[in-house]
């Protein structure tokens, strides 16, 4: 069964600094989906950034960043440049290929960050 | 476009009684999906419709729990004799359709407290 591993409960920034949240993953498929959502107080959730398992390529939005290393199931999320918005539960989620049969994601237990200005 | 839409946002039900959450999806929106997320947890999922169909319930209790998707209006979850360990944030999620590309969008939860 895949599972998700956030190994950092909560992390702090300094406003305008930059940040990497962790996330691991267990799976036995090479196509796949990652994804990282975040969920500030207002409990919405958030998709930050995709990741696409068949492509190299690092995802970038903006100020977000991923480094996906695939053969060590390594999915982790840089934030450059902090603002006190940034603050939220971030949460690491992965995704079956559709051949799978289903859209079920599995999501890590979340990594609280504290911006500080 | 408005996003993905759930009510009621929060929902108060003693134990024993039933309680209902629905969710419109996005404009053109056929897939729908049900999490539940317990306090200081992250999501679980419960269940995968589309219209007219459950595609996955692996997720969802056995007992007291359905869900639907009619071919009109919103889908919802039904929760039959709620128990305290009921108490969560579910939130719904929809998709445009089931293909590699398609992303899933998350509402804003609904709050059910069992007293």
């Amino acid at each position: 069964a895949q599972t998700v591993t956030q190994s950092q409960p909560e992390m702090s920034v300094q406003e305008a600094e930059t940040v990497t949240l962790s996330c691991t993953y267990d799976t036995s498929e090479s196509d796949y989906y990652l994804f990282w959502y975040k969920q500030p107080p207002s409990r919405q959730m958030i998709l930050v950034i995709r990741q696409e398992a068949y492509k190299q390529q690092n995802a970038t939005e903006n100020r977000f960043s991923v480094n996906f290393q695939k053969a060590a199931k390594s999915f982790s999320l840089k934030i450059s440049d902090s603002q006190l918005g940034d603050a939220a539960m971030y949460f690491c989620a992965y995704r079956s290929p559709t051949t799978s049969g289903t859209y079920k994601y599995i999501f890590g237990t979340g990594t609280r960050l504290k911006v500080l200005a | 476009n408005a996003g993905v839409m759930q009510n009621p946002r929060h929902l108060v039900r003693r134990r024993g009684q039933e309680a209902r959450l629905r969710c419109s999806p996005m404009k053109g929106h056929s897939h729908v999906y049900w999490y539940r997320q317990l306090p200081e947890e992250g999501l679980k999922f419960m269940v995968y419709l589309q219209k007219e169909n459950i595609i996955d319930e692996s997720g969802m209790p056995k007992e007291r729990f359905s869900a639907e998707f009619p071919k009109e209006g919103p889908s919802i979850l039904r929760i039959q004799q709620v128990v305290r360990g009921d108490s969560a944030a579910y939130f719904c999620a929809s998709s445009l359709t089931g293909t590699e590309g398609n992303t899933i969008y998350f509402g804003e939860g609904s709050w059910l407290t069992v007293v």
